[in-house]
């Protein structure tokens, strides 16, 4: 079975410019994580996705991020303009949907690193 | 200050040796607690997950416990291996729709041959 997938591996842009990451989760997961971990802190939780539907994303900093799940499948996370603080390794997870108290296993990408100069 | 600290921020041990990793947390309440393993350059693994009823879970060489009442959990690696060097990241989840979580900012763990 493959696991979480995410590109690109590295990104390296300027300030003010797009980016665009992507994930795959692994094939059946509905549920499918955003998270970023800025140089120095812990990672943090930015969104959930349910199939298709956001069910939460509380962690998201502002609105020059949006991120999509097309049919419930894989997701993409846009960062329009990026800004310096935005720099930092995006993990997605996915995991499959249930769980009693929400200890469904997440399994995570390797992460991609963006660099905003 | 962050609502789950971990301790010690790293660790060197001889291989073979046995150690423990701790994590304090102030969330409350809680719904989950989990222990991570991220090898460098890679993404989080999951080791153990225990609810807020359970006080201990194995995998293998690693046991994790949990003192809801005190708000502390341990994980005790046995007889470490080189492979065992790693950030070890502890992870409290709210109750919720989304159960979200807070890390900690991980242990640093080197296992010398």
């Amino acid at each position: 079975e493959a696991g979480v997938t995410q590109f690109p591996s590295h990104s390296v842009i300027e300030k003010g410019q797009t980016v665009t990451l992507r994930c795959d989760p692994i094939s059946g997961h509905d549920n499918l994580y955003w998270y970023r971990r800025v140089m120095g802190k812990e990672i943090k939780f930015l969104l959930h996705f349910v199939k298709e539907s956001k069910q939460d994303e509380s962690g998201m900093p502002n609105n020059r991020f949006l991120a999509e799940r097309t049919g419930g499948t894989y997701s993409t996370l846009k960062v329009q303009p990026a800004e310096l603080e935005d720099s930092g390794v995006y993990f997605c997870a996915s995991s499959r949907l249930g769980g009693l108290l929400g200890t469904d296993t997440q399994y995570f990408g390797p992460g991609t690193r963006l660099t905003v100069l | 200050k962050n609502q789950v600290e971990q301790s010690p921020q790293s660790l060197i041990i001889l291989e073979g040796k046995n150690c423990t990793l701790q994590c304090n947390y102030t969330v409350s309440p809680f719904s989950n607690l989990r222990w991570y393993k991220q090898d460098t350059g890679r993404g989080p693994v999951s080791l153990t997950i225990m609810t807020f009823s359970e006080n201990t879970k194995s995998n293998g060489r690693y046991t994790a416990t949990l003192d809801a009442d005190t708000k502390q959990s341990s994980l005790h690696i046995t007889a470490s291996q080189l492979s065992d060097s790693a950030s070890y990241i502890c992870v409290v989840s709210f109750p919720g729709g989304s159960y979200i979580p807070t890390f900690g900012r991980g242990t640093s763990l080197i296992v010398h041959p």
